[in-house]
């Protein structure tokens, strides 16, 4: 079965400095991939994804994320943290078609905390 | 373009009650997915469902939980009998069909066994 895995259950980083949640997936084929994020009580916004193409993937808020196939990661990245970033982020596979559908297996979750 | 409609947002009940949660998906979406979120916890796969059709129930309690989308309304997904345990967020995701893209979610129903 497709599975991610969100080492971290939190980040800490300083406003301005760059960040990077941790994502590493277990899938047999090739791979689709999936940024997340959840503000309190909300849903979840889609940020970014990897179908195929370059390893670099540019998203939303100035997110973006690398692709390693060799290290079977797909971190979230970005340059300049803002504490308005502070959320939980979740990253996700496509699971084995089924039905034509997109169902996801997300991971844990990573609380991103941004502090002045 | 309206995004994935649910409600209620918040549902209190009773132990024994039923709890009704529904779902609206995207326009032009034949795809609905339910997910479930525990408190300090990632989002489970309950179901996926197509217009009349259970497509994967792998994620679904045997027991007390069921889910339709029929060919006219929205989704529902309907527990029986809750238990103080079946307090979390419901979210209810949607997508087109074919295509290898995102889910889109609604901000979810939070359901309080008291």
């Amino acid at each position: 079965a497709q599975s991610v895995a969100q080492p971290e259950d939190q980040v800490n980083v300083a406003e301005g400095n760059p960040l990077t949640v941790k994502c590493t997936y277990s899938v047999s084929g090739n791979p689709y991939l999936f940024w997340y994020v959840q503000y309190p009580n909300r849903g979840l916004q889609f940020l970014l994804k990897y179908i195929t193409g370059d390893n670099l993937v540019k998203g939303s808020y100035g997110f973006e994320a690398e692709f390693n196939k060799s290290q079977t990661s797909f971190h979230l990245k970005k340059p300049s943290a803002l504490v308005s970033d502070s959320a939980l982020y979740f990253c996700a596979v496509r699971d084995m078609l089924t039905g034509g559908g997109n169902k996801l297996t997300f991971g844990t979750g990573t609380q991103l905390k941004v502090e002045l | 373009n309206a995004g994935v409609m649910q409600n209620p947002r918040h549902l209190v009940r009773r132990r024994g009650q039923e709890a009704r949660l529904r779902c609206s998906p995207m326009k032009g979406h034949s795809h609905v997915y339910w997910y479930r979120q525990l408190p300090e916890e990632g989002l489970k796969f309950m179901v996926y469902l197509q217009k009349e059709n259970i497509i994967d129930e792998s994620g679904m309690p045997k027991e007390r939980f069921s889910a339709e989308f029929p060919k006219e309304g929205p989704s529902i997904l309907r527990i029986q009998q809750v238990v103080r345990g079946d307090s979390a967020a419901y979210f209810c995701a949607s997508s087109p069909s074919g295509g290898a893209g995102e889910l889109f979610f609604g901000e979810g129903s939070r359901l309080t066994v008291l």
